[in-house]
């Protein structure tokens, strides 16, 4: 148990339907991310958030469209997705975005897009 | 451009015996460095890191790393390893003025009994 606890587990949509990932974490922790993980590709940070704040959007698709509400919580909505959006989905949460900080993670949602 | 490379996509070790996973890293000065395991089914955790001073770094469950400077590497080793290590390791590196990892594309060991 990491304290960053993500759901759904694992998620099958159309690329017509529109989804949400959710991810809360218990650390009381300021920072939060997703990551996206594909077979064989190195992780690919997408969003980063400080106190409730994107700071970095890393040329990600518009059909990915985070929200976070506040500093526990964060959500990746998903729409009009493709199948090469398929992957494992990690959020991960840090004391603040300082480097020297440890990145806690979640188990991660498994996407599947048919 | 910066980036970290690990050489070995998997691994086979026989238990008992040593390991040594590899990572290479291109940055222009001394990043920080860090390795993460990722076993079947979870999220990655931290197993060390190294910023700076001694360059052998003593982490969790056993392991440890040694920074090369001369070789840029960041080379994580266990003098014996147990069938709980099979996993996949990711090495990372974020340069000391951003604070995004950037990661290896992981080696996965495998241990044989």
């Amino acid at each position: 148990e990491t304290g960053v606890t993500q759901t759904p587990r694992h998620l099958v949509m159309g690329m017509t339907n529109k989804k949400s990932l959710k991810c809360e974490q218990h650390l009381g922790h300021n920072a939060m991310y997703w990551y996206k993980q594909s077979a064989k590709k190195p992780l690919e940070l997408m969003f980063v958030y400080n106190f409730k704040e994107q700071t970095e959007n890393n040329s990600v698709p518009s059909r990915f469209s985070p929200e976070c509400p506040n500093s526990s919580h964060l959500f990746l909505h998903l729409h009009t997705l493709q199948p090469e959006d398929s992957a494992l989905y990690l959020c991960a949460s840090s004391q603040g975005t300082t480097n020297t900080g440890e990145l806690f993670f979640g188990e991660g949602s498994r996407l599947t897009v048919l | 451009a910066q980036s970290v490379t690990q050489p070995d996509i998997h691994i086979t070790v026989s238990e008992g015996a040593s390991l040594e996973l590899r990572c290479n890293y291109s940055y222009g000065a001394t990043p920080y460095l860090f390795w993460y395991v990722q076993s079947p089914g979870q999220g990655l955790q931290l197993l060390l890191k190294y910023f700076s001073g001694d360059t052998l770094v003593q982490g969790i469950k056993g392991f440890e790393a040694e920074f090369k400077r001369s070789q840029s590497s960041f080379n994580l080793r266990k003098p014996s390893v147990h069938w709980s290590d099979a996993a996949e390791y990711f090495c990372a590196a974020t340069s000391r003025s951003g604070y995004a990892l950037n990661f290896g594309k992981g080696t996965s060991l495998l241990v044989t009994p």
